[in-house]
């Protein structure tokens, strides 16, 4: 089965701190993803990255960035956290070969004080 | 552009009942895929069902199977025998052609009752 590990599952950063969120896959998956969830929302797409050291913005970009060095992790960067990004995070992970579906981790609740 | 819509925010059914979940959707693409998504309350978010646009026939997992009308592009969820495990969030989703983002419609929370 596939693993999408999230850091942590609860999350309290204060505002302005650079907050850095980690992602984990065991698959050697190509794509890496990150969202955001937030209710009466669904899911809104932050980041994604086609392969390692690539990159592309996604829907809501706007105070994130990321970080893909190596294949399995991919990191999501709040540079100077605001109360408005308290929310549920998501990473996935997908295969090209294929076009398999996305996997998703367990999600990481972050709270902004 | 891509759009999922899911009329539906809130759906209940009893236990051993069928239900059947809405979403629409709107896409310039000639090859896409569909797909819905569970997630339990505090839980992971795992793949129910898929269905690539070029097919025909209505995928089917178990319980679950979907009414596919490319025309009305429309996308439904039948979940037959309900239960109580299949309380939970509903996503339905699109990823267009060669373009492997998802566009999540905004849910359906579905309780199942005893």
């Amino acid at each position: 089965d596939v693993k999408v590990t999230q850091s942590s599952r609860y999350l309290v950063k204060r505002t302005g701190e650079k907050v850095f969120l980690e992602c984990v896959q065991d698959m050697d998956h190509e794509n890496m993803f990150w969202y955001r969830q937030d209710p009466g929302l669904g899911l809104r797409l932050i980041y994604f990255s086609y392969d390692v050291k690539m990159k592309e913005k996604g829907d809501i970009p706007e105070g994130y960035s990321v970080s893909r060095e190596k294949k399995e992790r991919f990191s999501l960067i709040l540079e100077s956290a605001s109360t408005n990004q308290t929310s549920m995070y998501l990473c996935a992970s997908r295969m090209v070969l294929g076009n398999q579906p996305q996997h998703f981790g367990d999600g990481t609740r972050l709270s902004i004080l | 552009a891509q759009t999922v819509t899911q009329s539906q925010p809130e759906m209940s059914v009893q236990e051993a009942e069928t239900v059947t979940l809405s979403c629409t959707y709107d896409t310039s693409e000639n090859n896409y895929y569909l797909f819905w998504y569970k997630q339990p309350p505090s839980r992971q978010m795992i793949l129910v069902i898929r269905q690539e646009a070029y097919k025909q026939q209505n995928a089917t997992e178990n319980r679950f199977s979907v009414n596919f009308q490319k025309a009305a592009k429309s996308f439904s969820l039948k979940i037959s025998d309900s239960q109580l495990g299949d309380t939970a969030m509903y996503f339905c989703a699109l990823s267009g052609g060669s373009n492997y983002k998802l566009t999540f419609g905004k849910g359906t929370l579905l309780t199942v009752n005893p």
